[in-house]
């Protein structure tokens, strides 16, 4: 199993600004990922954060946007760029291991005002 | 592109009752399936992973059947308690934990 950091836990921004998420692991882990869920949906995956390279993005999600960071395989950061309104969201970090159980942080609450 | 649909979306029950929560996906091809709580403003608790080799899993009063290829999977609750309200998300894994989830069954267990 893995155990996951998430911070900040919640964070009330001015449209405009930029806000990192850091997502610290206590094991090494092969995959991480980030997750949006918009208030009232269900999860949708935002990207792949790939350990020393450039993320993998979903449809729909850009990196000028949504830029991440993963500098080690415990460690990885999302910036929501440029915010407004409609990113007003719970943001999850995940981590996991080929084929087997995929565990979740507490989330970010974020609400852009 | 994989699409989840978890049915019923709401369900509130007395205390005791058993339930059925079920899920279905439209792309067969996958190497697991995952079971999900959520407690409102929180993360995901894991609850049960089904690979696709298994047909069930079980945990406490949790079981967790899967058919792969009708594409449906089913969370049965045993005797509910008002603890186990929760959204519950069901999950299927393609490989590699990039899961894609169902809107999910919001439960409301009374006293």
């Amino acid at each position: 199993s893995a155990v996951i950091s998430q911070k900040p836990s919640r964070d009330i921004c001015q449209r405009g600004t930029s806000l990192t998420i850091q997502c610290q692991v206590d094991s090494q882990v092969t995959m991480m990922f980030w997750y949006r869920q918009q208030p009232g949906q269900s999860l949708t995956l935002i990207a792949t954060a790939n350990q020393g390279s450039e993320a993998t993005y979903e449809s729909g999600f850009v990196i000028d946007k949504f830029p991440i960071s993963r500098p080690n395989l415990t460690f990885s950061t999302l910036t929501v760029s440029n915010m407004s309104p409609e990113d007003s969201s719970i943001y999850l970090c995940s981590v996991g291991w080929p084929n087997t159980e995929a565990f979740f942080g507490q989330g970010t609450r974020l609400t852009v005002v | 592109k994989q699409e989840v649909t978890q049915i019923p979306a709401a369900l509130s029950v007395p205390e005791g009752e058993n339930l059925v929560l079920n899920c279905s996906f439209t792309d067969s091809a996958i190497y697991n399936l995952q079971w999900f709580r959520q407690d409102p403003g929180k993360g995901l608790t894991s609850l049960l992973l089904i690979q696709s080799s298994q047909r069930e899993q079980t945990s406490g009063r949790l079981n967790a059947s899967l058919d792969k290829s009708s594409g449906r999977s089913t969370l049965y609750i045993a005797a509910s308690q008002p603890g186990d309200s929760a959204t519950y998300l069901c999950a299927p894994d393609p490989s590699g934990n990039m899961l894609t989830f169902g809107g999910g069954t919001r439960l409301m267990v009374k006293p």
